[in-house]
């Protein structure tokens, strides 16, 4: 595809659900990067990894949060048993081989715990 | 104390200001210096990088570090309505994945 892809855009889920986020990278790219961002506020790390493996994963909040890549491609964001607090929008970056910076971003999943 | 502290704005200027927008750190680690620029509802969008201390132009827009003072700025010369969004800087270390980013600043161009 032309860019970052992520879905679902907008997601509304109960406390307590669990809950499934989509990253489709550019092809090749071979860093991934995820970052939730709160209303006003910036950019939270959470996970970055280099092909399938996650070297650094220091930014998860909990062991309620996990991501796993395959294929060195799609990346799943998971977040079991859903908090209010975890209401934000999820972005995804990616970046080649050479890249040191998070170069193109997806437009985002809009997530909102009721 | 947060690593990265970004003016918070909001900033609103006429249509052909010079804009100037400013971040401070304290990570000495911190080589890797980057500008995003965010419109409402989108993912941010890669402005300017920047590997440790000097100028870089591209257009209308220069990015200066100054590592010394641990103080990063992005200039806008002749500003439209268009650069109206909020801009991020970021900054990250040498063998870092992760950047720490500031809370951006929200500017507004008026024609």
């Amino acid at each position: 595809g032309a860019g970052v892809s992520q879905s679902p855009s907008n997601k509304v889920t109960e406390k307590g659900k669990d809950v499934e986020l989509r990253c489709d990278p550019i092809s090749g790219h071979t860093a991934l990067y995820w970052y939730r961002q709160s209303l006003g506020q910036g950019l939270e790390f959470l996970i970055y990894f280099q092909g399938n493996s996650a070297p650094d994963k220091s930014g998860l909040p909990s062991d309620r949060f996990s991501a796993e890549r395959t294929g060195g491609s799609v990346s799943t964001l998971t977040i079991q048993r859903t908090q209010q607090e975890d209401s934000a929008v999820y972005l995804c970056a990616s970046s080649d081989s050479g890249g040191n910076t998070e170069a193109f971003f997806g437009q985002g999943t809009r997530l909102t715990v009721v | 104390q947060k690593e990265v502290e970004q003016d918070p704005g909001p900033l609103s200027v006429p249509e052909g200001a010079i804009v100037s927008l400013n971040c401070t750190y304290s990570n000495s680690a911190f080589q890797y210096f980057m500008w995003y620029r965010q419109y409402s509802r989108k993912g941010p969008e890669l402005l300017m990088y920047t590997y440790s201390s000097g100028n870089k132009e591209d257009g209308r827009f220069t990015a200066q570090v100054d590592k010394s003072s641990k103080y990063i700025s992005l200039f806008i010369r002749d500003s439209q309505p268009s650069d109206s969004a909020t801009y991020l800087c970021a900054m990250k270390g040498t063998n870092a994945g992760k950047s720490t980013f500031g809370d951006g600043t929200t500017l507004t161009v008026k024609p």
